[in-house]
């Protein structure tokens, strides 16, 4: 059974700091990796998708990684801002059409 | 496209009732997820669909719930009779293979 964690599960840092948050997963037979960003109240938005066969991907000011064999992915954020405060989470997926396995989130703040 | 758009945005209900809880897919995606998110349990599927057929309903917490999916386009999921511990946001997505969409959710209380 896949699981996924995130640590920690809270996360204070001053604006201006570059940051990674981590994801690990153990069933490195995934399909993709999607990092997710969820407001308060509100829904899940995607922020980027990383295919099994890719090492990572950028938009903008985010980078994620994925290292497949040992479990692990890493969502880079430079240059914070307060508007990027929100929980981010990491899900896996095993297959085309299957379900995605979520971690329960790190909440972010980016104090000013 | 409009997003996965979920309805209502909220219902408080009592007690024993019947809700239904109404989702209309991207068009196009071939896959549907039900997710209910607590503080407690963080999010957890409850069901999926693939080209309108139930995959796997392992998640859907006892007979009291429910799932359809009559059309490509359409979704419900039922709860009845609904019971206080059945209270949070109940999230629908879709897909094509290609990442999951989320809906805005629907924010449940049972009184």
């Amino acid at each position: 059974k896949q699981e996924v964690t995130q640590i920690p599960a809270a996360l204070s840092v001053p604006e201006g700091e570059n940051l990674v948050l981590n994801c690990s997963f153990t069933d490195s037979a995934i399909y993709n990796l999607q990092w997710f960003r969820q407001d308060p109240g509100k829904g899940l938005t995607s922020l980027l998708l990383i295919q099994s066969s890719q090492r990572e991907q950028t938009s903008g000011r985010l980078n994620a990684s994925l290292d497949k064999s040992s479990g692990r992915s890493t969502l880079y954020i430079a240059a914070s801002q307060p508007g990027d405060s929100a929980t981010y989470l990491c899900a896996v997926n095993t297959g085309a059409n299957s379900k995605l396995t979520f971690g329960k989130g790190i909440t972010l703040s980016v104090r000013p | 496209d409009a997003g996965v758009i979920q309805s209502p945005r909220h219902e408080v209900t009592e007690m024993g009732q019947e809700v239904t809880l109404r989702c209309k897919p991207i068009s196009g995606h071939n896959s549907l997820f039900w997710y209910r998110q607590t503080m407690m349990r963080g999010l957890e599927l409850l069901i999926y669909f693939n080209n309108n057929v139930p995959i796997d309903d392992s998640g859907m917490p006892e007979d009291r719930f429910s799932a359809k999916m009559p059309n490509a386009s359409f979704s419900t999921l039922k709860i009845q009779p609904s019971e206080p511990r059945d209270s949070a946001v109940y999230f629908c997505a879709s897909s094509r293979g290609q990442g999951a969409f989320f809906g805005q959710g629907t924010r449940l209380t049972v009184v």
